[in-house]
C-alpha cells in the first residue's frame, strides 16, 4: 500500500520568507500528486496537482510544486509567505489499489504559521 | 462553498447513542467518501462508494455504518462510540474513481464522544 510523508509537524515563518515543505511517497507505480490546504475553519482544498507532462506544477495563490520522480518527492514551494498563508498543508497519492480502484492517500499534514 | 455541505458541523454524543452524518454534493459527482481527522495522524480514508455500490471499506469498526441511499447523499450511522472515536469526518465527492481524480472536500463535523 502506499504511503505518504510529510517532514514537518508545523513551520512557522516570517512574512517574505521563502517556503518549502517536504512530500516523500512510497509506491512503485504511476502516481498522481496533490497539495491540499485547510485554512483554519474552512474546508480542504486543492492547491495544485500533477497527473503528467512538466514536473514543476504551479498552483493557486503562487504555490509550486516539484515532482521528483527518482526521489519519490513532490514538496510544496513559495518564494515569499504571507500572513494568509497561515493553514494546514497535505500532500496526497492517487494511485491504484487493486481491483480498479484507486486510492488517495493523504499525509499528516504540515501546519504552516506566518508571523507578521 | 465546495458544491459538499456536511451537516451537522457539530456533535457532541455519549457512548450509548445513536447519530448521524449527513453529506450531499451538488457536483453531480458519482463517487463519495468518509474520512477520518484524528489531530497527528493522516486523514484516514474510512469508506469509498462509486455508484452508489460501496467498493472500499478500509476495516472500519462495525460501529461506523455508512449508506449511501443515491449518488448525491451519503450519510454516516453512529451507535455505541468510543472516546478515541472524537475527530473530525470529512466527506469528499468525484467525478469517477480514477487515476486522475480530483476529491472536493465538505467542511467535516467535529464529532466529540463523550
Amino acid at each position: 500500500a502506499q504511503s505518504v510523508s510529510q517532514h514537518n509537524h508545523h513551520v512557522i515563518l516570517s512574512e517574505a520568507a521563502s517556503l518549502e515543505l517536504g512530500c516523500n511517497y512510497s509506491y512503485g507505480g504511476t502516481v498522481n500528486l496533490f497539495w491540499y490546504v485547510q485554512y483554519p475553519g474552512q474546508h480542504l482544498q486543492l492547491l495544485l496537482k500533477y497527473f503528467s507532462g512538466d514536473p514543476l506544477v504551479k498552483g493557486i495563490k503562487g504555490f509550486e510544486a516539484e515532482f521528483i520522480k527518482s526521489k519519490f518527492s513532490f514538496n510544496l514551494r513559495k518564494p515569499s509567505v504571507q500572513w494568509s498563508d497561515t493553514a494546514e498543508y497535505f500532500c496526497a497519492v492517487n494511485a491504484y489499489s487493486g481491483a480498479g480502484s484507486y486510492q488517495l492517500t493523504f499525509g499528516k499534514g504540515t501546519k504552516l504559521s506566518v508571523i507578521p | 462553498e465546495t458544491g459538499v455541505t456536511q451537516t451537522p458541523r457539530h456533535l457532541v454524543m455519549g457512548m450509548t447513542n445513536k447519530k448521524s452524518l449527513k453529506c450531499e454534493q451538488h457536483l453531480g459527482h458519482n463517487a463519495m467518501y468518509w474520512y477520518k481527522q484524528s489531530a497527528k495522524k493522516p486523514l484516514e480514508l474510512m469508506f469509498v462508494y462509486s455508484l452508489e455500490e460501496r467498493v472500499e471499506n478500509n476495516s472500519v469498526p462495525s460501529r461506523f455504518s455508512p449508506e449511501c441511499p443515491n449518488s448525491s447523499h451519503l450519510f454516516l450511522h453512529l451507535h455505541t462510540l468510543q472516546p478515541e472515536d472524537s475527530a473530525l469526518y470529512l466527506c469528499a465527492s468525484s467525478h469517477g474513481q480514477g487515476a486522475n481524480t480530483e476529491a472536493f472536500f465538505g467542511q467535516g463535523t467535529r464529532l466529540t464522544v463523550v
